[in-house]
């Protein structure tokens, strides 16, 4: 209903697996964002692609790999997580500028649970 | 970095009561965004505030800019079951990405 459809909605997975969240929006917009939200903590910026170059990596783990194939479609890529990986992991779309700002417009998210 | 913090973590109020919740940044924002996340939800965007001072409302809503531009709140008039969530704001200093406090939970006992 915002225009940003995350596929898989829950996600179960061991820690030898590998898996990937996907993210598509229809909005017509040329930013997107992965972001992981845990119980307990703020919302944590993780990737920013504008106009799908990668603009921002918050020291994330390698074992969390994005991919940006086009400014509608946002991949991430996961292999050889840990149990504290397990969150709620967000992507987000908005118009795209050089300037940073804009709104939010938020996927539904997928839950990520390693066991 | 900058920071920006949220308070309280948790507010339970009567129906009809109202609600405040704060936020404050370590650093001069050029804008403050606030989000609702609804239970089993995803934050959605509320409000956005630019300058100095400013103030918005929605119904019962009101967002106000603090005149530093450190500072934020938002009010809810006599809140409704229907407000229950988790408020966040989300500020952004520079050309830095938007950076979220850790939001302030509401529930509303009817």
């Amino acid at each position: 209903e915002t225009g940003v459809t995350q596929t898989p909605r829950h996600l179960v997975m061991g820690m030898t697996n590998k898996k990937s969240l996907k993210c598509e929006q229809h909005l017509g917009h040329n930013a997107m964002y992965w972001y992981k939200q845990s119980a307990k903590k703020p919302l944590e910026l993780m990737f920013v692609y504008n106009f799908k170059e990668q603009t921002e990596n918050n020291s994330v783990p390698s074992r969390f790999s994005p991919e940006c194939p086009n400014s509608s479609h946002l991949f991430l890529h996961l292999h050889t997580l840990q149990p504290e990986d397990s969150a709620l992991y967000l992507c987000a779309s908005s118009q795209g500028s050089e300037h940073p700002g804009e709104k939010l417009f938020f996927g539904s998210g997928t839950q990520l649970s390693v066991l | 970095g900058q920071q920006v913090m949220q308070i309280p973590q948790y507010q339970h109020v009567q129906e009809g009561e109202d609600f405040t919740t704060y936020c404050n940044s370590s650093t001069t924002l050029s804008n403050i965004q606030w989000y609702k996340q609804r239970p089993g939800g995803h934050p959605v965007f509320l409000i956005q505030l630019v300058k100095s001072g400013e103030v918005k409302k929605q119904k019962r809503l009101t967002f106000q800019f603090g005149e530093a531009k450190k500072n934020s709140s938002l009010h809810i008039t006599a809140t409704q079951t229907t407000d229950v969530g988790t408020y966040f704001c989300a500020g952004i200093s520079g050309n830095t990405p938007l950076v979220f406090g850790k939001g302030t939970r509401l529930s509303v006992i009817a």
